[in-house]
């Protein structure tokens, strides 16, 4: 089984400063065939059920604005907030659908320093 | 607008059983694979169980395996989720997932549904 551990745990970044979180899997999750890593990012504010933001490690799905950047390959992944605004304040969630069981990272809480 | 309603949740005693429901709107429902994804009060995600699009394939995380069972009507666009001997840890937040056609992304998810094992 692939497990995905994120850090850190929690983060505290001042408005409009960068905010960067890793995610890193026991195994690659680059599939050599199509050199596509299986990596996305979810985001959950409080409350509510969570977003899909990016997908192949660095794709951001559409309407997620391109203050989030996605990046890595192979285990280590990052997730780049450039300019940090009040209503990113969530848990962010790395997931991998390379192979089964289709792990989460456990979470790292954004907040407003 | 692609909407998943959950209902079914609630409180039921260790060893009982719970049936989830999810209406799905918006969208081709027999198109897609669908899924349960559950978080555990103040904890991460885990996937459950996902179905294909006609219901013949199915994949269920080990800790539900012979337990829980995930199926689907097509006509009705919903899809259920069995539960029996429930345990403790299976208390969480149910959510219905859509995933996204070819790979295990969770593209849309529902408001969720409080599922609370306890005596």
């Amino acid at each position: 089984d692939i497990v995905m551990t994120q850090s850190p745990d929690s983060l505290a970044v001042s408005l409009g400063e960068r905010a960067t979180i890793n995610c890193k899997s026991s195994q690659s999750v680059l599939y050599s065939s199509n050199n596509k890593n299986y990596l996305t990012w979810y985001q959950q504010k409080p409350g509510q059920p969570p977003k899909l933001l990016i997908y192949w490690a660095s794709t951001r799905e559409y309407g997620v604005p391109d203050r989030f950047s996605g990046s890595g390959s192979g285990t280590d992944f990052t997730l780049t907030i450039s300019s940090l605004q009040a209503e990113d304040v969530a848990v962010y969630y790395c997931q991998q659908y390379y192979s089964t069981p289709y792990s989460f990272g456990q979470g790292t809480k954004l907040e407003i320093k | 607008e692609v909407q998943l309603v959950e209902s079914g949740g609630g409180l039921v005693q260790p060893g009982g059983s719970l049936r989830l429901s999810c209406a799905a709107s918006g969208f081709t429902f027999s198109n897609y694979w669908m899924s349960w994804v559950r978080q555990a009060p103040g904890k991460g995600l885990e996937l459950v169980a996902n179905v294909n699009q006609d219901g013949s394939e199915k994949y269920y995380v080990d800790s539900v395996k012979g337990r829980f069972t995930i199926s689907r009507d097509n006509a009705k666009n919903s899809l259920y989720l069995q539960m029996n001997s429930l345990r403790a840890e299976d208390t969480a937040v149910y959510y219905c997932a859509r995933v996204v056609i070819g790979v295990v992304i969770f593209d849309y998810w529902g408001q969720g549904t409080l599922v609370t094992v306890s005596s």
